[in-house]
C-alpha cells in the first residue's frame, strides 16, 4: 500500500526554470521525507522535514510542509539536466509505523 | 561501513524455485526495511524490523514470503515457489528511528 501521492505523475522543463513537486499523504505524520532516483538506480535521501517545521531549505532544495492538509511540496530552484530523475515523497507516520514510499513525479530537464 | 548493501545484485530463477536475499544494513541503524519496486512505480513497502523484531508486514505479502533479521544486524529475504510476478526490484534500507532511510541498489529478480 501507498500512503502519499505526488502531482503532477510527470514535468518536463528546460535547464534554470524550477521545478515544483506536490506530495499529499493520509494519516498524521511525525516526519515526512523527499528521495531522489535516478533510473536503474537506487533510492538516495534528499531531506527530512519533521511535522513541527513547516519549511526547509537544503542547497537548491526548498520542502514546505502543510500539516493541516496532509500536503508537502518540493521546489528545485535553478534546475539542471542532472536533476533528471524520479522523485517520491516518503512518511514516517506517528503510529510508528513503516516508512511509505508515494508514486513519484519524473522530472525531466532538458538542456 | 559504506553503506546498506545487497546480495546478490541480480537473480533469475525459474518459476517455482526459492530464493533468498541478503541484506546488509548500516551498522548503527536500528530499523530495517524491505520494499519492492516495478517499473515507474514507487518503492512498495513489505516489512520492516526494529532491531530483531518484525514489527510489521503489509497486508500484500503472501505467505510465500519471509523475512528475518537474525540479532538484529543483517537480513535475508526469502521468497518460496517463485511465481513471474515476483519479478522485481528488491530494496533494502536502515535508518536510525524514523530519520533518513538509506536504501542498498538492490536486488532485481526475474523470474523465468
Amino acid at each position: 500500500s501507498q500512503q502519499g501521492e505526488e502531482d503532477p505523475q510527470a514535468l518536463s522543463i528546460q535547464e534554470g526554470e524550477n521545478a515544483t513537486m506536490n506530495c499529499s499523504y493520509k494519516t498524521s505524520i511525525n516526519n515526512l521525507q523527499w528521495y531522489r532516483q535516478n533510473s536503474g538506480r537506487g533510492l538516495v535521501h534528499l531531506i527530512l522535514i519533521r511535522s513541527n517545521e513547516r519549511e526547509k531549505h537544503s542547497g537548491r532544495l526548498r520542502v514546505t510542509l502543510d500539516t493541516s492538509k496532509k500536503s508537502s511540496s518540493l521546489l528545485i530552484t535553478a534546475s539542471r539536466a542532472a536533476d533528471t530523475a524520479s522523485y517520491f515523497c516518503a512518511s514516517a507516520n506517528q503510529a510508528g509505523t513503516a516508512l511509505i514510499f508515494g508514486k513519484g513525479t519524473t522530472l525531466s530537464v532538458s538542456s | 561501513d559504506t553503506g546498506v548493501s545487497q546480495d546478490p545484485r541480480h537473480k533469475i530463477t525459474k518459476r517455482g524455485q526459492n530464493v533468498t536475499f541478503r541484506c546488509d544494513p548500516i551498522s548503527e541503524h536500528n530499523r530495517l526495511y524491505w520494499y519492492r519496486q516495478t517499473l515507474g512505480q514507487g518503492p512498495e513497502f513489505l516489512t520492516y524490523f526494529q532491531n530483531e523484531a518484525q514489527l510489521e508486514k503489509s497486508r500484500l505479502l503472501s505467505d510465500r514470503f519471509s523475512a528475518e533479521r537474525p540479532k538484529g544486524s543483517f537480513s535475508t529475504l526469502e521468497i518460496q515457489r517463485t511465481e513471474q510476478g515476483d519479478s522485481a526490484m528488491y530494496l533494502c534500507a536502515s535508518s536510525r528511528g524514523d530519520s533518513e532511510a538509506f536504501f542498498g541498489q538492490g536486488t532485481r529478480l526475474t523470474v523465468v
